[in-house]
């Protein structure tokens, strides 16, 4: 069973227009959360890491909350560029090292259109 | 930025035939990964390495081995490629500096097994 959704699957939006990206999970225990970005044909850039119950982060364009009684994240991109044209990975980490388990959602893809 | 390099890029095997897929970073990173990633699916851990010499089974071993023959190198082998093993591939070393490990991603391989 899917530990970690993430919703939409796909999402277009308009060069500067702002978006929200979902990720729920049932992961326990839920040691942290990193949103990972990934260019076609491309590796995963890390964006974020969340990590207390309730937490929030900001990294230029990108702002992302954690809500660990919920079991819930969001990604906003603010005034998107083309760029940001890529999929969005979210996951959780059951422990602060990848040699603990991480769960991978499937990913949003974004594109973004002129 | 930290870096890590995989080749090759893409690989074209046939069945039953011995793949090597190749890792490598410059970054002094004890732990390594290996993961694959499907369409629709979020990645799975093959295997891992905490340093030179170890090499530790993830979740979906079976089919694989892996080798770490130095700080730098982490291969993935394919003794009897099956098709079910056409995948995009990809390693990824961990910097333990920060209380969260931070994960450095290669490009990926895509391999196809006909």
């Amino acid at each position: 069973k899917t530990q970690v959704e993430q919703s939409p699957q796909s999402l277009v939006v308009r060069q500067g227009e702002n978006c929200v990206l979902q990720c729920n999970y049932s992961v326990t225990p839920d040691n942290h959360l990193r949103w990972f970005k990934q260019d076609t044909g491309k590796g995963l850039v890390s964006l974020t890491v969340l990590v207390d119950q309730k937490d929030k982060t900001s990294n230029g364009r990108y702002s992302a909350t954690l809500d660990k009684d919920a079991k819930h994240s969001t990604l906003h991109i603010t005034a998107t560029l083309l760029d940001d044209t890529a999929t969005y990975i979210c996951v959780v980490g059951d422990r602060g090292s990848a040699l603990g388990r991480l769960h991978f959602g499937a990913g949003t893809q974004l594109i973004v259109i002129p | 930025e930290a870096a890590v390099t995989q080749s090759p890029r893409n690989k074209v095997a046939v069945t039953g035939g011995k793949v090597t897929l190749s890792c490598n970073q410059t970054n002094n990173h004890n732990n390594m990964y290996w993961y694959r990633q499907d369409t629709g699916h979020g990645l799975r851990l093959i295997h891992y390495s905490y340093g030179a010499g170890s090499t530790e089974k993830g979740d979906i071993p079976d089919g694989y081995k892996a080798s770490r023959p130095s700080q730098e190198n982490f291969s993935l082998i394919l003794e009897l490629a099956t098709p079910s093993q056409t995948s995009v591939y990809f390693c990824a070393s961990g910097d333990h500096t920060f209380s969260n490990e931070r994960l450095f991603f290669g490009h990926g391989t895509k391999l196809s097994v006909l």
